[in-house]
């Protein structure tokens, strides 16, 4: 089956300007995870969608960052007015509901978008 | 707070040789949850183990080896006659059971296999 599809795969844009990524999980996973990895680090997550429950927002470095889900699948994560320091990969991944209460599910992750702020 | 560290930034090894990865922890959480993932150059990460808390019992897949070791809040990995196709980073990661979401990753390894 497919995996996780993220798109665009790369994004140039100029400082000041918004920019929309987005991501498709895979079907039936209702976990969608967004994480952001700069150059020499590890990933630092973003958001977190559950289902129908209030995303996790706790990861979200300004208020220029934001995410919707639409329909429980599809994902878009929006920076507004994108610095240079927002350069990066955002990485998407999604898994499974839990099968006991707070065990983790493997979290599948897509491809990543490498944004460029000139 | 959760805390994961991976002391080691980058390894270079001669194809056959055995290295070791390792990884250390921080959490407040009795029960928790530890994985390891690579990152080959494509970029897509891909899930290789994951552990809980309460068994420490190493395992082993193949040429991968996890040593898990509550004490020393280390769960270490080895790749044993390492090959070319090895070469990734790392990243070992942990979830606590309580609080955080979502899963707290280190800074990853990059290991480099040479023929």
């Amino acid at each position: 089956g497919a995996g996780v599809s993220q798109s665009p795969s790369n994004k140039v844009t100029e400082k000041g300007k918004d920019v929309e990524l987005r991501c498709d999980p895979i079907s039936g996973h209702t976990a969608l995870y967004w994480y952001r990895q700069s150059l020499g680090q590890g990933l630092e997550f973003l958001i977190y969608f559950q289902g129908n429950s209030a995303p996790d927002k706790s990861g979200l470095p300004s208020d220029r960052f934001s995410a919707e889900r639409t329909g429980g699948s599809v994902s878009t994560l929006t920076i507004q007015r994108t610095q240079q320091e927002d350069s990066a990969v955002y990485l998407c991944a999604s898994s499974r509901m839990g099968g006991s209460a707070g065990v983790p599910n493997e979290q599948f992750f897509g491809p990543g978008t490498r944004l460029t702020v000139l | 707070a959760q805390k994961v560290t991976q002391a080691q930034t980058e390894i270079s090894v001669v194809e056959k040789e055995d290295v070791t990865l390792d990884c250390v922890y921080e959490t407040r959480d009795t029960t928790y949850y530890l994985f390891w993932y690579k990152q080959p150059p494509s970029g897509e990460l891909v899930f290789l183990i994951r552990r809980n808390s309460f068994d420490e019992q190493n395992e082993i897949s193949g040429r991968y080896s996890w040593n898990f070791q509550k004490s020393t809040s280390s769960f270490n990995f080895t790749i044993t006659a390492s090959q070319v196709v090895d070469s990734a980073v790392y990243f070992c990661a942990l979830k606590g059971i309580s609080g955080y979401s979502t899963l707290t990753f280190g800074k990853g390894t990059m290991l480099l296999v040479s023929p």
